[in-house]
Parts: structure tokens; sequence; C-alpha cells
């Protein structure tokens, strides 16, 4: 099956500083979703980026499909940006996630 | 209610119980998903349904026992569990194109945490 790489595995951040978390994958996809984990365990859908450019207040996010990689970029952090970013692709029949990058923004 | 709901957010049984995992999405989605998430572990897939019809079963042993009555409800009904089954059992939907299998974005609900003493 399609394997997803994503890095850093952890991430420590002051507030205001700037990031970009990175996913790798294996083969050709016609989803790629970015999600946020909730210290409470809740994923939220942040972006829906087979391919291009989206950009939503502090986060953007691109995705190259043709050299299988999607960045997320994080601007200006806040504390409630911690948590655990996921990357998941559908090439075939199911989403397939990576192991996440784990944020920490401290004040 | 909107998005997609769960229910209980927290349960607690022992390996003899049976209990059942409600998922209700109020999106108008034809695909429904069990996903579990383990501690420091990504996502698995368990199940998928997809207008009513089991399309996807993960190798998921038998204690684990899906339901969907219709697209907008699913279940997962265990009975026997281990305590390695404690975990975060999360449901998604999602709209899934009939002619290309092209899949829209999942949503998820806010997840069930089980513990099996």
């Amino acid at each position: 099956g399609i394997q997803v790489e994503q890095s850093p595995p952890d991430l420590i951040l002051q507030e205001g500083a700037n990031s970009t978390l990175r996913c790798n994958f294996s083969d050709s996809v016609n989803n790629l979703q970015w999600f946020h984990q909730n210290p409470w365990g809740q994923l939220i859908n942040l972006f829906y980026i087979p391919s291009g450019t989206k950009q939503n207040g502090r986060l953007s996010a691109t995705t190259v499909a043709t050299e299988r990689y999607s960045l997320l970029y994080i601007s200006s952090s806040q504390t409630t940006d911690s948590g655990v970013y996921f990357c998941a692709v559908k090439g075939g029949s199911r989403l397939t996630f990576g192991e996440g990058t784990q944020l920490t923004v401290n004040p | 209610e909107t998005g997609v709901t769960q229910t209980p957010r927290h349960l607690v049984m022992g390996m003899t119980n049976k209990k059942s995992l409600k998922c209700e999405q109020h999106l108008g989605h034809n695909a429904m998903y069990w996903y579990k998430q383990s501690a420091k572990k990504p996502l698995e897939l368990m199940f998928v349904y997809s207008l009513e019809e089991r399309v996807e079963n993960n190798s998921v042993p038998s204690r684990f026992s899906p339901e969907c009555p219709n697209s907008s409800h699913l279940f997962l009904h265990l009975h026997t569990l281990q305590p390695e089954d404690s975990a975060l059992y999360l449901c998604a939907s999602s709209q899934e194109a009939a002619i290309t299998g092209i899949t829209d974005t999942q949503y998820f609900g806010p997840g069930t945490r089980l513990t099996v003493l």
C-alpha cells in the first residue's frame, strides 16, 4: 500500500514563530488532507488539497503531486495550535494516515 | 446537531461486557468509516460502508461487529474485548462519487475513548 511519512515527528515552538510541516507519499494520490488533532482527541479538517496551494488564515498548504509531497505552513503560531497534525492520502480505496507531527507551542 | 456525532464520548468496560458505539452524520454523506487510534500510532482504518454496504473490512477481529442501518447511522458492537483494544475510536463520513469512486473530504466525529479493564 501507499506509504506516508511526516516530518518532523516533534516540534516545539515559541508563540509567534512560524513552522513548516512536511508530508511525503510514495505513490500517486487523488485525495490529500491535513488534519489537526486537538488535545481532546478531535480531528479537525484543515485542508483538502490533492494539488496546488490553499490558504486559511494563518495556515496554508501546498501539494506538489508530481513530486509526491505536501507542506503545511503555520504562521504566527499560537498556543491553541498545539496538537498533532496528520497528513492523510488516498491513492486507491482507503485513506492512509501518516504518523503525525506533534506540535507544542509554548507561551 | 451538525457534522458527525459520536456517543458515548467515554466508555469503560470489562472484558465480558457487550457494548455499542454509535455514530451519526448530519452531512448527507453516503460513506461512513470506523477508525481506531491507539497511543502513539497513526489512525488505523477498521471498516468502510458505502451506500450502507460494507466495502472494506481491514482484518478486524470478530469481537468488533459493525452495523450500518442507514446512510446516517453507524454502530460498532463490542463484545469480549481485550485490554489491548483500549483506544480512541473515531467515526468519519464522506461523499463518494459513484462513478469515479473518488472520495471527497472525510469529516470526523469527536471519538469515543474506550478503556477495557
